[in-house]
This record gives structure tokens, sequence and C-alpha cells, in this order.
């Protein structure tokens, strides 16, 4: 089955650093999305992103982050100025085109980030 | 908003046995899913019902939709080592465009 990959899996940054994380969704997927996972706790949907803009976003989502689809395959999400509460696993995932609400949505293995 | 609540479970039973765990939800969804994550991993999709549906199985997998009183539930028929993992509830709701997720029920399955 074709696959989400998210890279890097494990990322250590210093508070306030920028930082970038890379995922690649499947081929012929046209939603995309990301969701984070702090230890323990629930996971948490970030943005959505279709048509080459974000169709929606919660309310983490603050003006310190940002996706991009710089070309037809990559997806990324920046952090401009990372804090401590943004340690978390973050998951890329990706959805075929059809009725959205009968698709399933393929993840990532994820990239664990932890800022110092 | 939607919100997709597991009852906060953890499971331990012994290979064989079924494990059954539940998810209750607050608004009206147009589907709910269930996902799996071994540890350290990613979200693998296991099953989506939709609102309309009341019962769907796929393999040793069946799941139950109740509408009426927004729960659902995820049973896994005839264990093994390898389902251990946590299993996650989402629902994916009217007028937004995102899955709310339950905090997850850990299942250790004892061979």
């Amino acid at each position: 089955e074709p696959e989400v990959t998210q890279t890097p899996s494990h990322q250590v940054t210093q508070m306030g650093q920028e930082v970038i994380l890379r995922c690649v969704p499947i081929s012929n997927h046209l939603y995309f999305y990301w969701y984070r996972q702090i230890l323990g706790q629930k996971v948490e949907f970030l943005v959505s992103f279709y048509n080459n803009e974000i169709s929606e976003k919660s309310e983490i989502f603050d003006d310190q982050f940002s996706v991009e689809r710089p070309d037809g395959s990559n997806f990324t999400l920046k952090i401009r100025s990372t804090k401590l509460e943004d340690s978390a696993m973050y998951f890329c995932a990706s959805q075929k085109p059809g009725l959205r609400a009968n698709e399933k949505l393929f993840f990532g293995s994820g990239t664990q980030l932890s800022v110092l | 908003s939607q919100q997709g609540e597991e009852d906060p479970q953890a499971l331990s039973i012994q290979e064989g046995e079924n494990a059954t765990m539940n998810c209750s939800y607050k608004t009206s969804i147009n589907n709910l899913q269930w996902y799996r994550q071994n540890s350290g991993r990613g979200l693998v999709h296991l099953i989506l019902i939709r609102s309309n549906e009341r019962e769907k199985h796929s393999g040793r997998l069946r799941v139950t939709l109740d509408t009426s009183k927004k729960s659902s539930s995820l049973l896994i028929t005839a264990s093994r080592a390898a389902d251990t993992a946590s299993y996650f509830c989402a629902t994916d709701g009217y007028g937004n465009n995102r899955l709310a997720f339950g905090k997850g029920n850990q299942v250790v399955v004892i061979p």
C-alpha cells in the first residue's frame, strides 16, 4: 500500500529556533493535514490544506505556524519560533479525492519534535 | 465541536480472547473511524463507519455505531500478541474539515 513519508523522524531544537517538518503525501491525494500528539495526550488537529490553500485550521495553529506545498510532492509545516510546549509528535496525513466523508486518512509515521 | 472520547481503559487480555473498547462523541457526525497506533509509530486506519451504518466488519474487527446514543464500539476477536497497541476513535463531523480524536485505549495482548 502507498505510504505517507515524513522526515526527519526526530528533530531536536532550541527554543526560539525555526523548524521545518517535511512530508511527502501519497501522489494522487488532494487533501493534506497536520496533526500533533503531545506525549500522553490526544491527537490534535492543526491544519488542513486543499487546492494550495489552508481550508481549515485549529486554534493551535497560530501565527507561528505555516504550511506550504512548494512543489508537486512535498508538504511542509514550519514553526517560526519554537516554544517548549511545541514538543510533540507531528503527523502528516493525506486523503484521496472523492467524497471526503467516505475516505480514510493515511498517516505518516510522524516527526518527534523536542524543543529544549 | 466534535469530540471522540474513548472509555479511558487499559485492557490486558490473553491471546485468543476478545477485546472490546467504546467511544462516545457529542455532536452529529459524517463518519466515525478507528485507528491503531503502535508505540512510537504513526496511526493506521482500521475501519470507517458512516453515520447511516450500524455495524461493520473487517477481518477480526467489528465496529458498531449507535447515533442515538452517540457511541461506537470496536471489538477485536481472537486477539493476537500483534494486536498490542493503542486504539483511537475519531469523528468526522459536518461543516468542518478535521478529525476529532479520543484519548485512546491501550490494549495489551499477553501471548
